[in-house]
């Protein structure tokens, strides 16, 4: 029962264009949505988060944006650097504070 | 101030013997997650624990594999009488008593073959 799912398993985008990674859930008592970058052989990285009150989250080069009836999140990451090449997850939470994971998104920045 | 620490990196064992994971979370942190990552995977939610409480273990096998966190000293993952499907990467976080829990922030991970 997969309910947070990243469909894109991978995605390819040229350095200083926009990258988009969506992230669809089903669990309506998700409040709290995360991205994660993970680099290999290394831990997850936090990068960003948005509470379910909001509808967007900026920082940096790094905007969220969540869409609570279409339960759908996306990460857009402006301009794109060949250093963001990674796995990104998008994680969420319910109360009780463990994190639902997606599958990720394979990330990758061409010069 | 030192991130979460995990060790060993890597671990080999053998069908059969013990595996103990550990993890020291950040200074001030008093909430220590444990998380899997099968090959080509998401990390899939273990255990939530907090100084010598176990708060969530709703993710975690229900024989062979258990998790503690004394009072003093890191938190341990252990699986006993491991298999080859054990192989994964464990990966152990934390989240501070005050402030956000949802944030948490991940160790580099134990890297489980089993032979």
């Amino acid at each position: 029962d997969q309910q947070v799912k990243q469909n894109s398993p991978s995605l390819s985008v040229q350095e200083g264009r926009i990258s988009i990674l969506n992230c669809d859930y089903t669990n309506s008592m998700f409040d709290y949505f995360l991205w994660y970058k993970k680099y290999p052989a290394e831990g997850p990285t936090f990068l960003i988060s948005i509470s379910s009150i909001k509808d967007k989250n900026e920082d940096g080069r790094f905007t969220v944006f969540l869409n609570k009836s279409a339960k759908h999140l996306s990460l857009h990451i402006v301009p794109s650097q060949p250093g963001d090449s990674a796995v990104y997850f998008c994680a969420a939470s319910a109360p009780g504070n463990k994190l639902t994971f997606g599958g990720g998104t394979r990330v990758l920045v061409k010069p | 101030n030192a991130g979460v620490m995990q060790n060993p990196r890597h671990l080999v064992r053998r069908r059969g013997q013990e595996a103990r994971l550990r993890c020291s979370p950040m200074k001030g942190h008093s909430h220590v997650y444990w998380y899997r990552q099968l090959p080509e995977e998401g990390l899939k939610f273990m255990v939530y624990l907090q100084k010598e409480n176990i708060i969530d273990e709703s993710g975690m096998p229900k024989e062979r594999f258990s998790a503690e966190f004394p009072k003093e000293g890191p938190s341990i993952l252990r699986i006993q009488q491991v298999v080859r499907g054990d192989s994964a990467a464990y990966f152990c976080a934390s989240s501070p008593l005050d402030g956000d829990p949802y944030e948490q922030y991940f160790g580099p991970g134990t890297r489980l073959t089993v032979t």
